[in-house]
């Protein structure tokens, strides 16, 4: 079954730049896969924050974008801020009506 | 504006039955399609599967075929999920979630309904 592979943890300073990545066990992670990206709290339910690869849900920062780096899709973060210490999923369409999340990243500011 | 309100949580024993409820408004419920997520305590989001509420056309994650059904009542806007005899693992956070496929997106998700299943 596919897996899709996440940081299981990542730090950043305040005002940093981070950039979390998704990519799949086995083949590589393109546009076709509409790569999407959800932000979750404790005790939240998930925000969505981009979508089909780099299109900013609407109200998110423009801090937050979305992009392919190699094989993989990248969320990047500019100008960390705290509330952004969060779990940071990505989704991606498998095809044939099903999507598949990943395995999540923990995200620190300090 | 668009709202996905959940049932409350449960407390059941292992063996029993559930069927969970996400109510949608806001939009034409029978024209997007409802998916559930699962959250196990302290893990990652796990996606179960969807329905198409206008025609109740679903499909499941390989993970999840067999375990759970889901389903959709366009008469009341409402989707659910259902388990037939409970286990302990089952004991999780369950969001129900809009998908859209025009975009390829989740933009709208249910508050969240705990199932705790203990003997």
């Amino acid at each position: 079954q596919t897996v899709v592979t996440q940081e299981p943890s990542f730090s950043v300073s305040p005002g940093g730049t981070v950039t979390l990545t998704c990519g799949l066990s086995s083949g590589s992670v393109s546009t076709t896969y509409y790569p999407s990206w959800y932000q979750q709290t404790p005790g939240q339910a998930p925000r969505t924050l981009i979508y089909s690869t780099n299109t900013r849900s609407s109200g998110v920062p423009d801090r937050f974008s979305g992009s392919i780096l190699g094989n993989k899709a990248a969320l990047t973060i500019t100008g960390a801020q705290a509330d952004d210490e969060s779990d940071y999923y990505c989704v991606l369409y498998m095809g044939s009506g099903l999507w598949v999340f990943g395995e999540g990243t923990k995200l620190t500011v300090l | 504006e668009v709202q996905l309100v959940q049932s409350g949580a449960e407390v059941k024993k292992p063996g029993e039955s559930l069927k969970i409820s996400c109510k949608g408004s806001g939009y034409s419920f029978t024209n997007y399609w409802i998916g559930w997520v699962r959250q196990m305590p302290g893990k990652g989001l796990e996606w179960m599967g969807i329905i198409y509420p206008g025609d109740s056309d679903s499909r499941y994650s390989p993970s999840f075929q067999g375990q759970v059904t889901i389903s959709a009542d366009k008469s009341i806007s409402t989707a659910y999920l259902h388990w037939s005899s409970l286990k302990a693992s089952d004991t999780a956070m369950y969001y129900c979630a809009r998908h859209d496929y025009g975009d390829y997106v989740i933009p709208y998700w249910g508050q969240g309904t705990l199932v705790t299943v203990s003997s």
